[in-house]
C-alpha cells in the first residue's frame, strides 16, 4: 500500500520552515525519506525505525509516531538547497519485503530568496 | 559509502526492441532493486533481484517484459523487452536496507 504524503507543494521564502507528513494504513516497520532534484537520483536522509521516534538535527528532522503509521519530515529556516522533491519510503511488517521500499507520492518543495 | 554504477544513463530505442540496463556496485549486496519513475511521478518497485534465484516481481510486472539477470552479488541487468511508448520512463538500481543507494538512473525513450 502506497503511503499517503502531503501536501502535494511547498513553497516557501529562506528561512520559513516546512512539515511534510507521510501516512500508512498499516504499521510499519521503518519509514525512510529521500530528496530528489531534477534529473539525479534520490538522496538518503533519514530512517526512523522505532515507534516515538525523532531524529535529525537541527535543520532536518523527522519523527515516526508510536503507532508507526504516520512520519513527519521537519524542514527548519530552509534554504535554497533544500528545493527538490522530498519522498517518504516505507517498509512493512509482512517478514518479506526487508529492503523493498514503497514511496509515497512525493512532495515538491519550492525555496525562493 | 558504496557506489553505485548504472549504465546508460539514456537511450532513445524504437518500439518493439529492447534494452538492457547494467548495474554494477563496488561491494557485495544480497539484493537489488530495480525501480521505475514515470515523468513526474514516485518511484514504483519492479523487482527485487536475488542472487542465485529468480527475481520476485510485483504486481503489475512480469517477467517475460522486464527479466532480470543476477549472476554475481555486485551486478545486475533489467532488460525492457519490446518496448513500447508507455516503457518511456527512468529507470533506477538500488540497494541496502538501512539506507538505500540509488544508481544515477537510466531515462528511457521509445519512439
Amino acid at each position: 500500500q502506497q503511503p499517503v504524503q502531503s501536501p502535494q507543494a511547498v513553497i516557501l521564502r529562506e528561512g520559513e520552515d516546512a512539515v511534510i507528513n507521510c501516512s500508512s494504513s498499516k504499521a510499519l516497520y521503518s519509514v525512510h525519506w529521500y530528496r530528489q532534484k531534477h534529473g539525479e537520483a534520490p538522496v538518503f536522509l533519514m530512517i526512523l525505525l522505532k515507534g516515538g521516534e525523532q531524529k535529525g538535527h537541527e535543520k532536518i528532522s523527522a519523527s515516526f509516531n508510536e503507532k508507526k503509521q504516520q512520519s513527519s519530515l521537519y524542514l527548519t529556516a530552509s534554504q535554497l538547497s533544500y528545493s527538490g522533491t522530498y519522498f517518504c519510503g516505507t517498509e512493512h511488517l509482512d517478514g518479506t519485503s526487508y529492503g523493498k521500499l514503497t514511496f509515497g507520492q512525493g512532495t515538491i518543495l519550492t525555496v525562493h530568496p | 559509502s558504496a557506489v553505485i554504477s548504472q549504465k546508460p544513463s539514456r537511450d532513445i530505442c524504437q518500439r518493439g526492441t529492447s534494452l538492457t540496463i547494467q548495474c554494477q556496485v563496488d561491494s557485495q549486496v544480497t539484493m537489488m532493486f530495480w525501480y521505475r519513475q514515470q515523468p513526474g511521478q514516485s518511484l514504483t518497485l519492479i523487482a527485487t533481484a536475488n542472487q542465485g534465484s529468480e527475481a520476485t516481481y510485483e504486481s503489475g510486472f512480469v517477467i517475460d517484459k522486464f527479466p532480470i539477470s543476477r549472476p554475481n552479488l555486485t551486478f545486475s541487468t533489467l532488460t525492457v523487452s519490446n518496448m513500447s511508448p508507455e516503457d518511456s520512463s527512468i529507470y533506477l538500481c538500488s540497494f541496502g536496507d538501512t539506507e538505500a543507494f540509488f544508481g544515477q538512473g537510466t531515462r528511457l525513450t521509445v519512439v
